[in-house]
């Protein structure tokens, strides 16, 4: 069974400060997503990486997929306060071909 | 353009009782996924259609829940004689083909009395 785990679970950062959110995951795949969730709303899709060595980048936001150590970062360079939300690393079983695994979720709160 | 769909928004009800939730995912989407979500969780894998292939019903986690899909439509999920633990948002999502990106409704969220 894939284990998806997400690491640290919260993070309260100051703005203007850089951090990394980790995923760890136990089984082979070479699809992982990173989404975003605000408050009551729904997930928006922020990256998909799709081989080993991937790097995606997005305003202040940075993944990384390392396939051969089955670990995901997601790194935040100079928060700022729109970036408080739960982010959630997705990872797609090669075997099962569809249903996504889903990590529990970093909260990040960045504060001004 | 128009994204997934899924109504009702919210959903309360009586335990006991059964519940359906419809989900309308993106024209031309021909993958169709639910998932749950409980509180401050991630979210669960329940169920997946593919095209007019048999669904892959790995993740309900009793025969209370089911699932149809008609065509590659609409898809309804319905929780027969339901329990507090029930209570979660129902997440459906669509995607052009499997394996590619999941695009996710605004979720149905089902509170059990």
């Amino acid at each position: 069974e894939l284990k998806v785990e997400q690491n640290p679970l919260f993070l309260s950062m100051q703005e203007g400060k850089n951090y990394t959110i980790y995923c760890n995951y136990s089984t082979t795949s070479d699809r992982l997503y990173w989404y975003r969730q605000d408050p009551g709303k729904s997930l928006e899709s922020l990256f998909v990486l799709l081989s080993n060595g991937a790097v995606k980048q997005e305003g202040r936001l940075m993944a990384s997929l390392d396939t051969k150590a089955r670990l995901s970062t997601l790194h935040i360079t100079a928060a700022v306060h729109d970036l408080s939300a739960t982010y959630f690393c997705a990872v797609d079983e090669e075997t099962s071909g569809s249903r996504l695994t889903f990590g529990e979720g970093t909260q990040l709160t960045v504060n001004p | 353009g128009a994204g997934v769909s899924q109504s009702p928004s919210n959903k309360v009800t009586e335990k006991g009782k059964d519940v359906e939730l419809r989900c309308d995912p993106i024209s031309g989407h021909t993958a169709l996924y639910w998932y749950r979500q409980r509180l401050g969780q991630g979210l669960e894998f329940l169920i997946y259609f593919q095209g007019n292939s048999a669904p892959d019903k790995s993740g309900l986690p009793s025969d209370r829940f089911s699932a149809e899909r008609t065509g590659e439509s609409v898809s309804t999920l319905t929780i027969q004689r339901t329990q507090q633990e029930d209570s979660a948002v129902y997440l459906c999502a669509s995607s052009l083909y499997r394996r590619q990106p999941q695009h996710f409704g605004d979720g149905t969220r089902l509170s059990i009395l």
